[in-house]
Parts: structure tokens; sequence; C-alpha cells
């Protein structure tokens, strides 16, 4: 069975600072997903990593993925209010078609 | 090209009631998978469907919980006689084909009260 573990499940951070949440899987998969949820709203789509060694950058956040590891970080850099969020991690094998499983998520609040 | 569209938003049913909660996959996609996610948890599956066809329903709990996806019209996932602990956000996603990127809806969130 695939699990998917995700760290820290809370993250407090000061705006300006940087942090890193680290994403786990058990077996291999094909593809790691990021996702960002505020609260109330859906899954807004941040990254699709799909080889090892991807990296891949929007604004503040860089993921990045070590299939060997079976290993995926979600890196924030100067963070500011508005990235606070639940940020969850899902992947997905070839044999399950498109399922996915999710990660517990990571809420991060971001402090003025 | 509309997303995944589900309806209603927001649903509120008493104890004992039905709730019927309705997907409509992106257009040109046949694949939809069924998620629920708690207060505070995660998104779990639960079942994953094509045109006419439950391919995968091992994270459906074994009763009260049905889904189907016609060859005409929405996927329906249905939960009869509702208990509290069936409030939760349900999303939908869709895929075009097998083992392609899936793409989420806005969700339902169901209140039992």
């Amino acid at each position: 069975e695939l699990k998917v573990e995700q760290n820290p499940l809370f993250l407090s951070m000061q705006e300006g600072k940087n942090y890193t949440i680290y994403c786990n899987y058990s077996t291999t998969s094909d593809r790691l997903y990021w996702y960002r949820q505020d609260p109330g709203k859906s899954l807004e789509s941040l990254f699709v990593l799909l080889s090892n060694g991807a990296v891949k950058q929007e604004g503040r956040l860089m993921a990045s993925l070590d299939t060997k590891a079976r290993l995926s970080t979600l890196h924030i850099t100067a963070a500011v209010h508005d990235l606070s969020a639940t940020y969850f991690c899902a992947v997905d094998m070839e044999t399950s078609g498109s399922r996915l499983t999710f990660g517990e998520g990571t809420q991060l609040t971001v402090n003025p | 090209n509309a997303g995944v569209m589900q309806n209603p938003r927001h649903l509120v049913r008493r104890r004992g009631q039905e709730a019927r909660l309705r997907c409509s996959p992106m257009k040109g996609h046949s694949h939809v998978y069924w998620y629920r996610q708690l207060p505070e948890e995660g998104l779990k599956f639960m079942v994953y469907l094509q045109k006419e066809n439950i391919i995968d329903e091992s994270g459906m709990p074994k009763e009260r919980f049905s889904a189907e996806f016609p060859k005409e019209g929405p996927s329906i996932l249905r939960i009869q006689q509702v208990v509290r602990g069936d409030s939760a956000a349900y999303f939908c996603a869709s895929s075009s084909v097998w083992n392609t990127e899936a793409f989420f809806g806005q969700g339902t969130r169901l209140t039992v009260v």
C-alpha cells in the first residue's frame, strides 16, 4: 500500500524566512504533485514532478524530487503572509491510473 | 474549456436523509475520481469510475455510499441515510485517459445536522 508522509504538519514562520516541507512516499511512483489549499477552498495545483532530479520553481516556491530516496521537498524562500495555506503532496502510480494518495498536509502560517 | 464542475457547492442534510453530489468532468475526460476530506485532514480516495464502469471502489465505505458515472450526464456520489460523520468536503477529479494528470473540481461541502 502506498503511503505518503509529510513533515512538519504545522509550520509557523516569520515573513522573510526560508523553510522546507518534506514529503516521503513508500513505493515507486510515476508522478508527484504539490497542491495548495486555502481554508474552505479547493486544491490549487502548484507543481507536477515527473522524474528524478526534477526541480520546478514558481515565485517563492521551489519543488524538487529525488525518486531514489522517495523524497520531495517544497522550499519556501523569503516567506510572505500570502503563502499562509495548507500544502499537500500527492503521488500516483501507473498501476492505479490517475488515483492519488495524499499526504496529511502541512499547515503553514506566515506571521508578519 | 470549463473545468471540473461540482454541484451543489454546499449541501445541508438532516440525519437520515440522502445526499446526492454531482460531478461533471472536463470536456473530453472520461475518468472520474472521488475523494473525501474530513475536517483538518488530507484527501482520501473513495472511488474511480469510467463511463458506466466502476474501476476501483476500494476507498468507499461498505454501506450507504454508492457512485455511478452513466453514459450520459454527470457522475453521482450518493450517500444514503447520512450521519454526522459524513460531514466533509467531497472532491471530484477527472482525467482524459489512464494515468494522466487529474484536475480537481471546487468540491461539495456536506453538512449533516
